[in-house]
């Protein structure tokens, strides 16, 4: 099947600092990609869709300038996560659609995020 | 809004043993029902798919069941093995397009040996 790779899988921060997430699409083009939260023991909550070269669609309630998301190209999708808070640790998981675009999403492994 | 559940939070099985995950679903428009695996710390594994037009589709040791009446989806795996043990999510794709996903709330399966 298709690959989408995360990076970094873990990463520890300050609070008030910000932290990028990288989500690629290793063997496909990608024009929407779609991101991701997950708290402990929860399911995964839509954040936001990001559309290349266009702004990204955000969930109501999720802040858009906390979580910057930019999809410069058909490739890659990166999430922000700006001036982090103990609250905003989470596991952040990015997917998108290779082919058939209405069909199976391919899951990233994974960002666990942890705001000190 | 509408909405993507689960009966069962939590499922023991003995190994070897056939296991049911049962999943509800709201949205009369949904076309498209995914089941995915994920164990701790890693993302969403896909084990199986079924489209609307279809009540039954088979895979490897697993099996889903679609009964759009009641609007009720479910996955079945065969001679369940530890290696299974995960939580298991059903998801949506509420109408079709290439919009995003509502997962239901999970189900965790421990195998026991």
């Amino acid at each position: 099947g298709a690959v989408v790779s995360q990076h970094p899988s873990r990463v520890i921060c300050k609070s008030g600092t910000s932290v990028k997430i990288e989500c690629r699409s290793l063997d496909f083009q990608a024009t929407t990609m779609f991101w991701y939260r997950q708290f402990p023991k929860k399911s995964l909550m839509l954040m936001a869709t990001s559309n290349e070269g266009s702004k990204a669609t955000y969930e109501q309630g999720v802040e858009k300038d906390k979580f910057l998301i930019n999809h410069a190209s058909l490739t890659l999708s990166t999430l922000t996560v700006t001036s982090a808070h103990p609250e905003d640790s989470s596991f952040y998981i990015c997917s998108a659609r290779a082919g058939d675009l209405t069909g199976e999403l391919f899951f990233g492994e994974g960002s666990r995020l942890t705001v000190l | 809004g509408e909405s993507v559940g689960l009966h069962l939070p939590t499922l023991s099985v003995q190994e070897g043993d056939n296991s049911i995950i049962n999943c509800a679903y709201s949205n009369s428009a949904s076309d498209y029902f995914i089941w995915y695996k994920q164990e701790s710390g890693k993302g969403p594994q896909f084990i199986i798919d079924i489209r609307s037009n279809m009540d039954k589709r088979q895979g490897q040791r697993v099996t889903v069941l679609l009964n759009k009446t009641v609007k009720h989806l479910s996955l079945q795996i065969a001679a369940t093995q530890p290696g299974d043990s995960a939580v298991y999510f059903c998801a949506e794709n509420g109408g079709g397009g290439n919009t995003p996903l509502v997962f239901g709330k999970g189900t965790r399966l421990s195998v026991i040996a």
